[in-house]
């Protein structure tokens, strides 16, 4: 029973198109995240969502929606992919709030934009 | 805001040696530290975490110090086998702002058999 679980594992397309990366966890946790791993390793939070509501957008493009469903499911539409997009995207999830609780990560979607 | 440094970028160490990693924080009221480590092809996993009221914690072959005048903590690895093997990676969060996980920038742990 995957806990956090992402789709695609990988992703390639080609400059310009729209794509989507979608997250469900089965945890009932209350608190579901985004992150950016780039080719440095570096981790860096783009959106939180507590029960569907929008608590962290930090400074990502806007050609980045995420849309939350319901509080099990947070998925990730990215509009005119740039070759700057390419990263690894983690989803995951605490079971509240999510201040200083622990993080469950999804195993990742590689994307590569060409 | 919070800014988080970490050393060495890479490590490697021979099977039974002991490891540490090094991180730095900028923000005083930081104050939950945890380690996250990420295996190859998988998300990162916490493995410790310590909070500011406490400068020592161990779980089996790890432990975690911190040091809140000089601002870092440091993760310790004793025994070392090689599915230690790993990036790991150190984090911190203000108690205040915005809900928010800083992390360092990784340690790629070999562990040699």
């Amino acid at each position: 029973d995957t806990a956090v679980s992402q789709t695609p594992k990988y992703l390639v397309t080609q400059m310009g198109n729209d794509k989507s990366i979608k997250c469900e966890q089965n945890l009932g946790h209350d608190t579901m995240y985004w992150y950016k791993q780039d080719s440095k390793k570096f981790l860096k939070i783009m959106f939180s969502y507590n029960n569907k509501e929008l608590i962290i957008n930090e400074t990502v493009p806007n050609r980045f929606s995420p849309k939350s469903p319901d509080k099990a499911h947070l998925n990730l539409h990215i509009n005119s992919l740039e070759l700057g997009d390419s990263a690894v995207y983690f989803c995951a999830s605490t079971k509240g709030g999510g201040r200083q609780e622990k993080l469950f990560f999804g195993s990742g979607t590689q994307l590569s934009v060409l | 805001g919070e800014n988080v440094e970490q050393h060495p970028s890479t490590l490697s160490v021979q099977e039974g040696d002991s490891a540490v990693i090094k991180c730095t924080y900028s923000d005083s009221a930081s104050n939950y530290f945890p380690w996250y480590k990420q295996e190859l092809g998988k998300g990162p996993q916490l493995i410790i975490d310590i909070r500011s009221n406490v400068g020592e914690k161990k779980d089996q072959r790890i432990a975690v110090t911190l040091n809140k005048t000089a601002k870092h903590f440091s993760l310790h690895i004793t025994e070392t086998q090689p599915e230690d093997s790993a990036v790991y990676f150190c984090a911190a969060s203000p108690q205040t702002g915005a809900n928010n996980l800083f992390f360092g920038t990784g340690t790629r742990l070999t562990v040699i058999p």
